[in-house]
């Protein structure tokens, strides 16, 4: 069974620039993540979807970064117009998606480095 | 204070040591107790998956959670150079999103 898939694996951009991040879940997961994690940080949540909908979004920068589900499937996070600090690995992970979510267990994608200059 | 602390490391051992891994957290709210594993430059894998206190065994790893003391540990047995990696403790509550620990840096030499 394949895994969550996530491309590009890395991305170099000059600050103001856009970027866009993809993820493909694993089969017939409903629930999909995007989490931040910084270097010698643990994964931050930055948006959680059940299917195609957003049910948690709080930690999601709005004024710059978007996030799209399409069909429940795939996934895209933007970040428009990126800066410095927005340099950090970019990980997805899905799950199957349980009524309480702390039963459910997450598998994560390899991630996308980002480096912003 | 962060809701979950962990020390960072690096934590070098040498091959076939025990090694133990802690997590101390602040909300009593969480029952729910994760121990991922981090190659470089990989996505974090699941080790083991535990729900409130107790022990819990899957070959060389033990999972504890002490919910009274609001502290977690990973046990690995025999450890092997491969076992080098970054360790990161999660958890949550009844439907909240799991918060993760910051890793700790294991190095076992061979």
């Amino acid at each position: 069974e394949a895994g969550v898939v996530q491309s590009p694996r890395y991305k170099i951009i000059e600050k103001k620039q856009p970027v866009a991040f993809w993820c493909n879940p694993i089969s017939g997961h409903n629930t999909l993540y995007w989490y931040l994690q910084n270097l010698g940080q643990g994964p931050e949540l930055l948006i959680r979807y059940e299917n195609e909908e957003a049910v948690d979004d709080s930690q999601l920068p709005k004024d710059r970064f978007s996030a799209e589900r399409l069909k429940g499937v795939d996934s895209t996070l933007k970040i428009q117009p990126a800066e410095l600090g927005d340099s950090a690995v970019y990980l997805c992970a899905s799950s199957w998606g349980l009524a309480l979510a702390g039963e459910d267990t997450q598998y994560f994608g390899p991630g996308t480095r980002l480096t912003v200059l | 204070q962060k809701e979950v602390e962990q020390d960072p490391g690096p934590l070098s051992v040498p091959e076939g040591a025990i090694v133990s891994l802690n997590c101390t957290y602040s909300n009593s709210a969480f029952q729910y107790f994760m121990w991922y594993r981090q190659y470089s430059r990989k996505g974090p894998e699941l080790l083991m998956y535990t729900y409130s206190s107790g022990n819990k065994e899957d070959g060389r790893f033990t999972a504890q959670v002490d919910k009274s003391s609001k502290y977690i540990s990973l046990f690995i047995r025999d450890s092997q150079p491969s076992d080098s990696a970054t360790y990161l403790c999660a958890m949550s509550g009844h439907g909240q999103n799991f918060v993760f620990g910051p890793g700790t840096r294991l190095s076992v030499l061979p």
